[in-house]
């Protein structure tokens, strides 16, 4: 089973700062691998697909690079809509597919 | 509009069966992979099963392989989730979602709100 593991768990940051969250694969995705944001009370909303494709209609201000088994979700300039809980999900191993723990990102 | 509606959880002694489903308006389930995704309050996302647009590809995850079965009715434009031989782990909100793509898997663009299931004695 391919295990994804997320860092950090937990991100303090303010209005303004660049965010990097990292999700790391225990085997190469080749680029099999989706970002999602959650908020409180709600279910998880689309944000990249294919490791760097921006879902239509998310904000150019999230970008997702890697390929194999290291990818980055980069928030260029976190807004006061962005703090939530942040997911990846690798669908490398078909019909199966994975989520990572979760990153959430706080208000500093 | 675009949506799915989960419906079927309840609470349920261990080792007893539930069946799932999740109703999709607005756009023809035919076109897309589905998903179930389970959530226990303040817990992370767990990918429990998907299917291809025509049902001739499943998975499971480890936790529920053998146990649950996904199944579609692309007429009725519903989705399934058969759940039998539960276990009090099995408790959590779950997620009915519909991938962007029919086959492969790329992402799970539309969600709907969940259903509650309760596994205790």
């Amino acid at each position: 089973d391919i295990q994804m593991t997320q860092s950090p768990s937990y991100v303090s940051a303010s209005v303004g700062d660049r965010v990097t969250i990292t999700c790391r694969a225990s085997q190469g995705l080749s680029t099999w691998l989706a970002w999602y944001q959650q908020k409180p009370g709600k279910a998880p909303k689309l944000l990249i697909y294919s490791a760097s494709r921006l879902r239509s209609g998310v904000p150019s201000r999230f970008s997702g690079s890697g390929s194999g088994t290291d990818f980055t979700l980069t928030i260029s300039s976190l807004q006061p809509d962005d703090f939530a809980i942040y997911y990846c999900q690798q669908s490398h191993s078909f019909p199966a597919l994975t989520f990572g723990g979760g990153t959430k990102v706080e208000i500093k | 509009e675009v949506q799915l509606v989960e419906s079927g959880g309840s609470l349920v002694q261990p080792g007893r069966s539930l069946r799932l489903s999740c109703a999709a308006s607005g756009f023809s389930i035919a076109d897309h992979a589905m998903h179930w995704v389970r959530q226990v309050p303040g817990k992370g996302l767990e990918w429990v099963s998907g299917i291809t647009w025509n049902g001739d590809s499943t998975g499971y995850a480890d936790s529920v392989k053998g146990r649950f079965t996904v199944s579609r009715d692309n007429g009725k434009n519903s989705l399934y989730l058969q759940m039998n031989s539960l276990r009090v782990e099995d408790t959590a909100l779950y997620y009915c979602a519909r991938d962007i793509n029919g086959y492969k898997y790329f992402g799970m663009d539309v969600w709907g709100l969940g259903t509650t299931v309760t596994v205790s004695s």
